[in-house]
């Protein structure tokens, strides 16, 4: 089955340390992406990619780091610098590289919690 | 109309009901609009897309209406079900064709 793997389901960190959130696609997608959902609020764009060794900041990159060194994967970081990192992280891709001409695939998230 | 802080707008409805979820965009070029179902704590999932040269798109118990007139785009579902109940969001192409997700409703079914 094709799809997208997010991991791991649930992180917890202390305040101050860097972590990274997993993000793999078995689809062939060109495009990928990385949401932030806060409670009760839709979803803000950190971070995407639309080929291999490129990527673009979203709305809310600051804190954030990415890579997209294969295809396939496209990992998150979330450093110290974040302000508020609690929050449910998705990660999607799209077939095109104009991401608003398909739909998005979105894996099934990373709760991060950090103390 | 939305609600402040971190309230989801909600529809509640009964088991067999017909709901219409509505959605806003701001971007006149818009060309192509999606709305995604996300049941709590998965990602969200395609339901039905419509591109901006149809008004209208039907699929199984669900229906799309897009008034580009008003910028305004709804999801009608039709005798809705317990498992119907979840966040649905419209995205629809902002900056640089980059999807932008409207802030979702809640739909809450009662058996």
């Amino acid at each position: 089955d094709g799809g997208i793997t997010q991991s791991p389901k649930y992180l917890f960190r202390k305040e101050g340390q860097n972590v990274t959130l997993s993000c793999e696609q078995n689809l062939n997608h060109d495009a990928m992406y990385w949401y932030r959902q806060d409670p009760g609020q839709g979803l803000r764009l950190i971070y995407y990619s639309q080929i291999v060794n490129d990527f673009q900041k979203g709305d809310i990159a600051e804190g954030y780091s990415v890579s997209r060194e294969k295809k396939e994967s496209f990992p998150l970081t979330v450093t110290s610098a974040q302000k508020n990192p609690t929050a449910f992280y998705l990660c999607a891709s799209s077939i095109r590289h104009r991401g608003g001409g398909s739909p998005l695939h979105f894996g099934n998230g990373t709760r991060l919690t950090v103390t | 109309g939305e609600s402040v802080g971190l309230h989801l707008p909600t529809l509640s409805v009964q088991e067999g009901d017909n709901s219409i979820i509505n959605c806003a965009y701001s971007n006149s070029a818009s060309d192509y609009f999606i709305w995604y179902k996300q049941e709590s704590g998965k990602g969200p999932q395609f339901i039905i897309d419509i591109r901006s040269n149809m008004d209208k798109r039907q699929g199984q118990r669900v229906t799309v209406l897009l008034n580009k007139t008003v910028k305004h785009l709804s999801l009608q579902i039709a005798a809705t079900q317990p498992g119907d109940s979840a966040v649905y969001f419209c995205a629809y192409p902002g900056g640089s064709y980059i999807p932008t997700f409207g802030r979702g409703t809640s739909l809450i079914v009662h058996p």
